[in-house]
């Protein structure tokens, strides 16, 4: 069973530039979630979907965040415009009721 | 939002011997998970155990919901264990602890 897919691996970028992240679930999986993990930290959730609908993005920086999951199956995250703060690993999950993670994107703003 | 606790925040070993982590959660939840995330930075699911005892290898874990607490028990490490491990609790949504970071000596 293949598992939950992510790209880029590594991504570098000035503050203000623009990036995004996809995120290819176990195929099944209802559920999408994106986190984000600060070095030394547990990973954060900031948006969880149940297939393409929303469930839980409060710990969302909508200013500069968005997450959109089309069609329930893939998803992309965008920070627009990055700030220094934003480095971080981001991390995609799927699940029905474990949770599964992929190998996560290393984001550096410099 | 739910307050989770891990303890302790670090423990060495020597490759053989046996541990105890511990997770504590401040509300009752329905779901909790441990997680291992190896040096690599990959997590990897442990257990799905929201309440009861499981075990999987030299890994066991138990959860009792009702005194907001879980173990996770490591016998005979290995060097392999080493990482972090990360207890998760929610209802519709995970929060998870600051982890536990392993290090097994051979």
């Amino acid at each position: 069973e293949a598992g939950v897919a992510q790209s880029p691996r590594y991504k570098i970028i000035e503050k203000r530039q623009s990036v995004a992240f996809w995120c290819n679930p176990i195929s099944g999986h209802a559920t999408l979630y994106w986190y984000q993990q600060i070095l030394g930290q547990g990973p954060k959730l900031l948006i969880q979907f149940q297939n393409n609908g929303v469930v839980d993005d409060s710990q969302l920086p909508k200013d500069r965040f968005s997450a959109e999951r089309l069609k329930g199956v893939d998803s992309t995250l965008k920070i627009q415009p990055a700030k220094l703060e934003d480095s971080a690993v981001y991390l995609c999950a799927s699940s029905e009721l474990k949770q599964y993670f992929g190998p996560g994107t290393r984001l550096t703003v410099t | 939002g739910i307050q989770v606790e891990q303890s302790p925040p670090d423990l060495i070993l020597q490759e053989g011997a046996n541990s105890t982590l511990r997770c504590n959660f401040s509300d009752s939840v329905n779901n909790l998970q441990w997680f291992h995330q190896n040096p690599w930075g990959q997590l990897i699911n442990l257990f799905y155990i929201p309440s009861g005892t499981k075990q999987n290898g030299r890994l066991s874990a138990t959860t009792v919901a009702t005194e907001r607490y879980s173990l996770l028990y490591i016998s005979s490490s290995q060097t392999t264990d080493s990482g972090v491990y990360f207890c998760a609790v929610g209802v519709y949504k995970l929060s998870f602890g600051a982890g536990t970071t392993v290090t097994v000596r051979a």
